[in-house]
């Protein structure tokens, strides 16, 4: 059983799409957060949402829009894609939030953008 | 402006003997220090951490040392093991944010254990 899983696990697409990436995580967690790994390899927070509340939202273009229907689901979505949006991104659960709790990872979205 | 650096990109080192891996950070309110393992096509997996109130923690092979004053902090695993190979990111988190905890990472040091 994944714990944090992601879909699709590569997604390939064209300048100006509109895209969503799918997050699920069957831990019971309340926290779940959203990276960005980009070529320099810097794992970077972008979003973070505690039981379907925004708490983290770094400083992401607007075309960046996540969606919580759900404390096990957290979604991506990304509009117009630019050429630097091409990176890996990684969904992470952790149980409650405070800075001690570990955050569990999934497998990863590697994004390319032509 | 990278708050958490690995200056090393990659080391190297041979099985059975210590491996060390630096990380250095800037911001003095970071209290709370992580490390993370990441084999490829995998999401990073929690290693080992420390709280800004201690200066070492064990866990088995792995140990984590941290050096207040000089903003540093190091891990060690010994003996190092064929399996020990993956990248490692060092995080760092400060409190006062509720419901979620900011990580900062840093870039990784890919390391290889040479039978």
């Amino acid at each position: 059983d994944t714990a944090v899983s992601q879909t699709p696990k590569y997604l390939v697409t064209q300048m100006g799409n509109d895209k969503s990436i799918k997050c699920e995580q069957n831990l019971g967690h309340d926290t779940m957060y959203w990276y960005k790994q980009d070529s320099k390899k810097f794992l970077k927070i972008m979003f973070s949402y505690n039981n379907k509340e925004l708490i983290i939202n770094e400083t992401v273009p607007n075309r960046f829009s996540p969606k919580s229907p759900d404390k096990a689901h957290l979604n991506l979505h990304i509009n117009s894609l630019e050429l630097g949006d091409s990176a890996v991104y990684f969904c992470a659960s952790s149980k409650g939030g405070t800075r001690t709790d570990t955050q569990y990872f999934g497998p990863g979205t590697r994004l390319t953008v032509l | 402006d990278q708050q958490v650096k690995q200056n090393s990109p990659s080391l190297s080192v041979q099985e059975g003997r210590i491996s060390i891996l630096n990380c250095d950070y800037t911001n003095s309110m970071f209290d709370y220090f992580l490390w993370y393992k990441k084999y490829p096509a995998e999401g990073p997996t929690f290693l080992i951490s420390i709280s800004s109130i201690k200066d070492k923690n064990e866990d088995g092979r792995f140990t984590v040392f941290l050096n207040k004053s000089a903003k540093h902090l190091s891990l060690h695993i010994v003996p190092s093991q064929p399996g020990d190979s993956a990248v490692y990111f060092c995080a760092a988190s400060a409190t006062g944010l509720q419901g979620a905890q900011k990580l900062v990472f840093g870039q990784g040091t890919r390391l290889t254990i040479n039978p």
